[in-house]
């Protein structure tokens, strides 16, 4: 079975800090892996999607990257904003049906 | 586009009651799925469907029943609740494979 582990559990930095957040997978046999954000009561915000043959993909002040054969991605953000304050989660798809989540990363940017 | 729909928000079951928790999606996407979010755990695959007619087993699927008779709705039934089905279910749908999932708001379950 496949397990996602995002390391930190919680992240705290001042406004306008570049960070990078950390996800790890035990299986490289991955299809594809997704970002998102989850701010608190609210449901899942999609932020980026790397498919298993990608390196990297970036969207605004967000970028991440995939190194398979590690097991490893990273979603770095620049210049941090307090409305960057979130969960954010990694979730990796094996065959295409189904995701597998870490727990997450709670972030709070201190203005 | 309204996105991925889900009612209600919110719920308080009755241990044994039955409901239905309702997911609709308006971007004609043919993967659906549910899952669930407890403290501590990260989100845990449900069921899921690849089509109208086609469902299939994720990690935790006992206690829940799926259907997917039209392309646009997926709902998820608690035939007999029970207080460990506690918890907040989230639907998700994707075109393919190999797009991007996008997830409804969340309904907040809670069975006494």
């Amino acid at each position: 079975k496949q397990e996602v582990t995002q390391i930190p559990a919680a992240l705290s930095v001042p406004e306008g800090e570049n960070l990078v957040l950390n996800c790890s997978f035990t299986d490289s046999a991955i299809y594809n892996l997704q970002w998102f954000r989850q701010d608190p009561g609210k449901g899942l915000t999609s932020l980026l999607l790397i498919q298993s043959s990608q390196r990297e993909q970036t969207s605004g002040r967000l970028n991440a990257s995939l190194d398979k054969s590690s097991g490893r991605s990273t979603l770095y953000i620049a210049a941090s904003q307090p409305g960057d304050s979130a969960t954010y989660l990694c979730a990796v798809s094996v065959s295409g049906n189904q995701f597998y989540f870490g727990t997450g990363t709670s972030l709070t940017v201190i203005p | 586009n309204a996105g991925v729909t889900q009612t209600p928000k919110f719920q308080v079951l009755k241990t044994g009651q039955s409901m239905t928790l309702q997911c609709a999606q308006d971007m004609n996407h043919e993967y659906m799925s549910w899952y669930r979010q407890d403290p501590g755990m990260g989100l845990r695959l449900i069921h899921y469907s690849v089509g109208a007619g086609i469902t299939d087993q994720g990690e935790v699927p006992n206690g829940y029943n799926v259907s997917r008779s039209t392309t646009e709705d997926f709902p998820l039934r608690l035939l007999l609740a029970a207080p460990s089905q506690t918890s907040v279910y989230f639907c998700a749908s994707r075109r393919s494979k190999n797009t991007e999932a996008f997830f409804g708001q969340g309904t907040r379950l809670t069975v006494v």
